[in-house]
């Protein structure tokens, strides 16, 4: 079937650290990957996606590489900062439908001055 | 534009009253969702139209019914509702751009119910 597993949060770091966050799928076919952040009292925002082996998304600063030989999918960010502070879901969709979407539990992030 | 809206963005019932969340997406998009969000916890499908037809159920109450009026309307009619139920409902549609099926949430709708 098709799944997400991230980390286990919370995570807090210190302004300007570095930032990575775990994600790896099981899913059958080439999937398509995202992330997405969700700040307190919002919706999900589309951060940033990627759709085949060896792709990098990047967004705002957030870089992510489609693994597909080891189903990963892991987020960085090389200096975070304390308007990074927000939730972050990894999720895919799988190749062969375009109406279901799998997210995993989500990562709290919490970036300190 | 990637805007999916959501009204109303707070609302508080009884246990007895009926009420409505409405969301609107000008995307294109022939597929729209209804998700339900507890604190910290990922999004829990609810529903998912496509094409205005229900394709998805989640084995949700009937406490809640849901309604696609067009392809750019979803509706959550809500009746009877447990304290439980208590959450933020977020609405979400999705769509094919460059080849990538990718899916855009709308704000949310934080419901109370008392």
């Amino acid at each position: 079937g098709n799944s997400v597993t991230q980390m286990e949060g919370p995570v807090t770091l210190s302004e300007e650290a570095f930032l990575t966050i775990n994600c790896t799928y099981t899913a059958t076919g080439y999937p398509s990957l995202f992330w997405y952040v969700q700040y307190p009292g919002e919706g999900l925002q589309l951060l940033l996606k990627a759709t085949k082996a060896d792709d990098k998304g990047s967004n705002k600063g957030f870089e992510a590489t489609y693994r597909k030989e080891t189903t990963s999918f892991h987020l960085e960010k090389g200096s975070v900062q304390v308007s990074d502070s927000a939730v972050y879901f990894c999720a895919l969709t799988p190749s062969n439908t375009g109406n279901q979407f799998y997210f995993g539990t989500g990562t709290s992030l919490t970036v300190i001055p | 534009d990637t805007e999916v809206t959501q009204t109303p963005k707070h609302l508080v019932m009884g246990m007895t009253n009926k009420k409505s969340l409405k969301c609107e997406q000008h995307m294109g998009h022939r597929a729209m969702y209804w998700y339900k969000q507890k604190a910290k916890k990922p999004p829990e499908l609810m529903f998912v139209y496509s094409y205005e037809k229900l394709s998805i159920n989640e084995s949700v109450p009937s406490r809640f019914s849901p309604e696609c009026p067009n392809s750019s309307l979803l509706n959550l009619h809500l009746h009877a509702l447990q304290p439980e139920d208590s959450a933020l409902y977020l609405c979400a549609s999705s769509g094919r751009s460059w080849g990538v099926y990718e899916q855009y949430f709308g704000p949310g709708t934080r419901l109370t119910v008392t």
